[in-house]
C-alpha cells in the first residue's frame, strides 16, 4: 500500500535562513504531491502542488522539488520567518486513489 | 465564503460513551472527506463521500464508527461506543467534484479525547 514519509519529526532554523523539509514516498503510481502547511489550532492548508509531468514548481517563497527517480520530494521555504512556524505534511495521490499523508516535520523558526 | 466547519472543536468522553462529529463542508462540493490524526502520527484516510454516496470506507478502524452524509450537505461521524484508542484529532476535508478536486479544503478539527 501507499505509505509517506518524512525524514526528519522536528526541524529548528534560523530566521532569515531557508528551510528544506524532505519527504518520500513509495507507490511509484502516485502523480500527484501536495504539501500541507498546519498551524497550532487549525487545519491543514493547501501550499503548493506538483505533478509528476514536473521535477519544479514555485510559489510565493515556496518552492516544491519532485525526484520521481528516488521517490523523493522537498519543499524548500525561502527567508523563513517566524510565521512559518507549523507542522509540514507532505500528501501523495495516484489515480482515483485517495490523497494520503505523511507524519508530518515542525518546523520551529528561531528568532 | 465560509469554509470547512466541524463542530465541536474539542469533545471528552469516557470510554463506552457515544460521540458524533459533525462537519459542513464548502458549500458546492460533493467531495466530502474524514480523516484521523493520533498524536505524532500520520494524518490517517478514514472515508470519502460523493455526495451523499460512501465513495471509499477502507480506512474505518471498525464497526464503531459509523458515517452518514444525508442529503449530500453535512456529514456526521459516530462513535459508538469510544475506546481509548479513538483519541485523535478528527478532520473534515472538502473538495469540488471537477478538476481540481485533488486540493483538499480541512477543517480545523475535532480534537476527541477519550477518558
Amino acid at each position: 500500500g501507499e505509505s509517506v514519509g518524512l525524514h526528519l519529526p522536528t526541524l529548528s532554523v534560523q530566521e532569515g535562513d531557508n528551510s528544506i523539509i524532505n519527504c518520500a514516498y513509495s507507490n511509484s503510481a502516485s502523480d500527484y504531491f501536495i504539501w500541507y502547511k498546519q498551524e497550532s489550532g487549525k487545519g491543514p492548508q493547501f501550499i503548493i502542488d506538483i505533478r509528476s509531468n514536473m521535477d519544479k514548481r514555485q510559489g510565493q517563497r515556496v518552492t516544491v522539488l519532485l525526484n520521481k527517480t528516488v521517490k523523493h520530494l522537498s519543499l524548500q521555504i525561502a527567508a523563513t520567518q517566524p510565521g512559518d512556524s507549523a507542522v509540514y505534511f507532505c500528501a501523495s495521490k495516484g489515480g482515483y486513489q485517495k490523497v494520503t499523508f505523511g507524519t508530518g516535520t515542525k518546523l520551529q523558526v528561531i528568532p | 465564503e465560509a469554509g470547512v466547519t466541524q463542530f465541536p472543536s474539542h469533545s471528552v468522553i469516557e470510554k463506552g460513551q457515544t460521540v458524533t462529529l459533525r462537519c459542513d463542508p464548502i458549500s458546492g462540493h460533493d467531495n466530502l472527506y474524514w480523516y484521523r490524526r493520533v498524536m505524532g502520527k500520520e494524518i490517517k484516510f478514514l472515508l470519502h463521500f460523493v455526495k451523499e454516496s460512501k465513495q471509499d470506507e477502507s480506512g474505518m478502524p471498525n464497526n464503531r464508527f459509523l458515517a452518514e452524509r444525508t442529503g449530500g450537505t453535512y456529514s456526521t461521524l459516530k462513535v459508538q461506543p469510544a475506546e481509548l484508542e479513538d483519541s485523535g484529532v478528527y478532520f473534515c476535508a472538502s473538495s469540488p467534484l471537477q478538476a481540481g478536486g485533488e486540493k483538499l479544503f480541512f477543517g480545523s478539527g475535532t480534537q476527541l479525547s477519550v477518558l
